[in-house]
């Protein structure tokens, strides 16, 4: 079946500093690949995505690439900033069918000012 | 602001008893679907509403059930609660059930069963 899997937590850096999050996918055909990112007591939001091979997917200064040699679509920032602390899901669609997104655990990033 | 809206925000149920989620999709969708996401995991599909049909359902037992309205909008069912249902219920839009369609989502309900 489809599942993923991400970085475990919870992630604490320092301002300014690199992150990255792991995520890697195990999916029938290819899947479509999201991060999605929880605030405190608040829902999901879209924060980028990649619907094929080597796309890129950034926003706010966040960028994942989407690997299909590797089945990996891991999650990188060169400067985090005090107001990225959340916690951030990493999932998949299939291209066909019900809107179903598959999951990860998530994992939770603290940032120190 | 994703336009998706839900209610309540907050309530408390006891075991045994019976819950209705409402949602309100952004507006142009037609496809409304519910997760269920315990406290420190990630969001679990329960089912999909594509144009007022189920059309896809996650490992959910029977007693959750839901519908989808003419104008899109849709409820979420559980009945016969039980104390592991307690959990923040999201509900999610797209237009269409593309898999690189932009799915959003709103603020969720917070269910605590006790």
């Amino acid at each position: 079946g489809n599942s993923v899997t991400q970085m475990e937590g919870p992630v604490t850096l320092s301002e300014e500093a690199f992150l990255t999050i792991n995520c890697t996918y195990t999916a029938t055909g290819y899947p479509s690949l999201f991060w999605y990112v929880q605030y405190p007591g608040e829902g999901l939001q879209l924060l980028l995505k990649a619907t094929k091979a080597d796309d890129k997917g950034s926003n706010k200064g966040f960028e994942a690439t989407y690997r299909k040699e590797t089945t990996s679509f891991h999650l990188e920032k060169g400067s985090v900033q005090v107001s990225d602390s959340a916690v951030y899901f990493c999932a998949l669609r299939r291209i066909q069918g019900a809107q179903k997104l598959v999951f990860g655990q998530g994992t939770r990033l603290t940032i120190n000012p | 602001e994703t336009g998706v809206t839900q209610s309540p925000t907050h309530l408390i149920k006891t075991r045994g008893q019976q819950v209705t989620l409402r949602c309100s999709s952004q507006s142009g969708h037609n496809t409304v679907s519910w997760y269920q996401q315990a406290l420190g995991q990630g969001p679990q599909f329960i089912f999909q509403y594509y144009r007022e049909e189920e059309n896809g359902r996650g490992n959910f037992p029977p007693r959750f059930s839901g519908l989808q309205f003419p104008n899109y909008s849709s409820e979420l069912n559980v009945n016969a609660l039980e104390l592991d249902d307690s959990a923040l219920y999201l509900c999610a839009s797209s237009d269409g059930t593309s898999g690189g369609n932009t799915i959003y989502f709103g603020e969720g309900s917070w269910l605590t069963v006790v």
